[in-house]
């Protein structure tokens, strides 16, 4: 079986601070991937981010930033100089193969991410 | 490119009703997905399809059917609503497997069944 645990329910930070938002999965599956998906209040799911279990490098775009490790089995997401406009619930999601067959999408339980003016 | 898009945005049912969501999607895309988002739960897998007129079992198939009979369209039925089944309902499809091609959803029905 597969899972991912996302422990932070709810975060509150003020604008301009900076946030980590956390991810632990459990796979039994040596090639998997790894993702992150925003949902914003309008409701729909946009997505951020992918890695494949063979890369560890961190990845970096404007103010996110991605930390995976193996090691840990963690794919933290961290967002710099926090803006009121990333107030959403954000998403980490695993693709594995639960089954045994096609590859299923496995979700997490979402971090809500209030950013305070 | 309308993307993916799902028809309706809201729905009232009585137990007992039934109702089919329409999820449409534009990019040719081979693999079709229906989910469930539930407070506090994630979206949890109901079924998805690998190709026109192929569909298979997600983490919650129970209640629900679907159908690919083109592949730009992916319905999902409740032949007897149940208040269990009150949720929002996405709609997603990628290029390829779900391990290498990212999903890009729909905009989410509302369904409440009272």
């Amino acid at each position: 079986a597969q899972k991912v645990t996302q422990a932070q329910t709810e975060i509150s930070v003020v604008e301009k601070e900076d946030v980590t938002l956390d991810c632990v999965y459990e796979t039994r599956d040596t090639t998997y991937y790894l993702f992150w998906y925003k949902q914003p209040p309008s409701g729909e799911l946009v997505f951020l981010i992918r890695r494949n279990s063979f890369d560890e490098q961190n990845e970096i775009s404007g103010r996110y930033s991605w930390n995976f490790q193996k090691s840990t089995s963690s794919f933290n997401f961290t967002i710099t100089a926090s803006q009121v406009v990333d107030s959403a619930v954000y998403f980490c999601a695993l693709s594995g193969r639960p089954s045994g067959s096609a590859r299923q999408l496995t979700f997490g339980s979402g971090t809500q991410l209030t950013v305070l003016p | 490119n309308a993307g993916v898009t799902q028809t309706p945005k809201f729905r009232v049912l009585k137990t007992g009703q039934s109702m089919t969501l329409l999820c449409a999607q534009d990019m040719n895309h081979e693999y079709m997905y229906w989910y469930r988002q539930d407070p506090g739960m994630g979206l949890r897998l109901i079924h998805y399809s690998v190709g026109e007129g192929t569909t298979a079992k997600g983490e919650v198939p129970d209640g629900y059917n679907v159908s690919r009979l083109k592949k730009q369209n992916f319905l999902l039925g409740l032949e007897s609503a149940a208040p269990s089944q009150t949720s929002v309902y996405f709609c997603a499809s990628s290029y390829g497997t779900s391990g290498s091609h990212e999903q890009y959803f729909g905009p989410g029905t509302r369904l409440t069944v009272t």
